[in-house]
């Protein structure tokens, strides 16, 4: 167990709606990440929080967006669904330490779109 | 743009075997490298953490090596067991944020 939650487990939606994915940090870390993986594929990076402002972004689409609040949690949210987005969204919690930076991951969320 | 490739895709093996899962990286100026394990579905369990300074790093059964000039590292594992079929990723971080590059793995099935 790593103390990263995340919730839902799972998710159904239809193309066009739009989801809210929520990430619970590991206790002491201040930076979050969010990951994209579809089947058969390595986790894609979509974007990084850090101390509550977005501090990278993958080759993702603005309709991916996200916020990090003052407890270090997050959520991921995705307007305007494709089918492609049907993947497992992981979230990764670390502490921005230039020595090791470890990154915790969550258990994922499987979101599903039909 | 880092692109990371693990070889084999899929890799299958009796029980007690010894075996080595390949990543390599096309960017050497990595500033760490990782090795996670994946069960169906589910999160992600980081394995190892090699700094790019470093050369090996070991915990029991599992030992992985980097040679960042050559952009390659490995994963050993030893005495394979049922209980080690997963799936194993390997990811670098680049200098500047700790975002992390994955390759595509390699899906272990160790048979008893």
């Amino acid at each position: 167990e790593t103390g990263v939650t995340q919730s839902p487990t799972h998710l159904i939606k239809t193309r066009g709606q739009q989801v809210t994915l929520r990430c619970s940090s590991q206790s002491g870390h201040n930076t979050v990440s969010w990951y994209q993986q579809a089947l058969g594929q390595g986790p894609q990076f979509i974007f990084q929080y850090y101390r509550e402002e977005e501090n990278g972004r993958g080759n993702f689409p603005p309709r991916f967006s996200g916020l990090q609040f003052p407890n270090y949690s997050s959520e991921l949210n995705v307007n305007a669904l494709e089918l492609d987005d049907s993947a497992l969204y992981l979230c990764a919690s670390s502490f921005r330490d230039r020595v090791t930076d470890t990154q915790y991951f969550g258990p994922g969320t499987r979101l599903t779109v039909l | 743009k880092q692109e990371v490739t693990q070889i084999p895709a899929a890799l299958s093996v009796p029980e007690g075997e010894n075996l080595v899962l390949n990543c390599s990286f096309t960017d050497s100026a990595i500033y760490n490298l990782q090795w996670f394990r994946q069960d169906p579905g589910k999160g992600l369990t980081s394995l190892l953490l090699i700094q790019s300074s470093q050369r090996e790093q070991t915990s029991g059964r599992l030992n992985a090596s980097l040679d960042k000039s050559s952009g390659r590292s490995t994963l050993y594992i030893a005495a394979s067991q049922p209980g080690d079929s997963a799936t194993y990723l390997c990811a670098v971080t680049n200098s500047g944020y700790s975002t992390l590059t994955f390759g595509k793995g390699t899906m272990l099935l160790v048979s008893p």
